[in-house]
């Protein structure tokens, strides 16, 4: 079973929609959760943490569920600037920032 | 916004070369990272830095790799007799703290060919 693991999509909306990502991820003991975006060919951005009470920020709300060994992000009102992929990354509890990422869901938002 | 700064940008290299990719990591950060992605895969840890030794690596930082704080400002990834499977976008990382929660910053990346 892969660390990380996403549906790669992509994921074609029109500008206003919701969409929804997921991730699973392997490792039980793992202590920190985030979603990441990453544009063609540049760096990974943090776009924010995750936390098991689950968190929003404006548009994006995160959920982690520990049993289930499941993250998940919500876009509401989709903007064509969301276009990019969106990475989940999961750091160990090695206790330095091992960052464990998977291979990201691309996003495509249309006019 | 203080930022994690790379280079070179890209570098081509030909195949048994050595290539030193280079990183200033945010002035008050202690913690050092380099990570890769191979074009179209994931985002993978190479190693982790702090107080001028490794305190991690992964399976792929094997010996041909290694990495440096050779003064107060910069880090380096070294990568002495390079393969066509190293081609890359190495990142350069750091954190303030080592805790899990504390925020990573990514630099811009550089770009490697080897040919």
């Amino acid at each position: 079973r892969k660390e990380v693991e996403q549906d790669p999509g992509p994921f074609n909306v029109p500008e206003g929609a919701t969409v929804a990502f997921n991730c699973t991820y392997s490792n039980s003991a793992s202590q920190s959760f985030f979603w990441y975006r990453q544009d063609c060919r540049k760096e990974p951005k943090l776009l924010m943490s995750v936390y098991s009470s689950g968190n929003e920020d404006g548009r994006f709300t995160a959920q982690l569920n520990r049993a289930s060994q499941y993250i998940s992000l919500l876009i509401r009102d989709s903007k064509l600037s969301d276009s990019a992929t969106y990475l989940c990354v999961v750091n160990g509890n090695t206790g330095f920032q091992k960052l464990v990422f998977g291979t990201g869901t691309r996003l495509l938002v249309s006019p | 916004e203080p930022e994690v700064t790379q280079t070179p940008s890209h570098q081509v290299t030909q195949m048994g070369q050595e290539v030193i990719l280079r990183c200033v990591p945010i002035s008050n950060h202690l913690y050092f990272y380099w990570y890769r992605q191979i074009l179209g895969q994931k985002v993978e840890f190479l190693v982790s830095f702090y107080n001028n030794e490794i305190s991690e690596k992964s399976e792929i930082f094997d010996d041909q790799f290694s990495v440096e704080r050779p003064d107060g400002s910069n880090f380096t990834l070294k990568i002495r007799s390079t393969k066509l499977e190293d081609s890359a976008m190495y990142f350069c990382a750091s954190s303030e703290m080592r805790d899990s929660g504390n925020t990573i910053y990514f630099g811009e990346g550089s770009w490697l060919t080897v040919v």
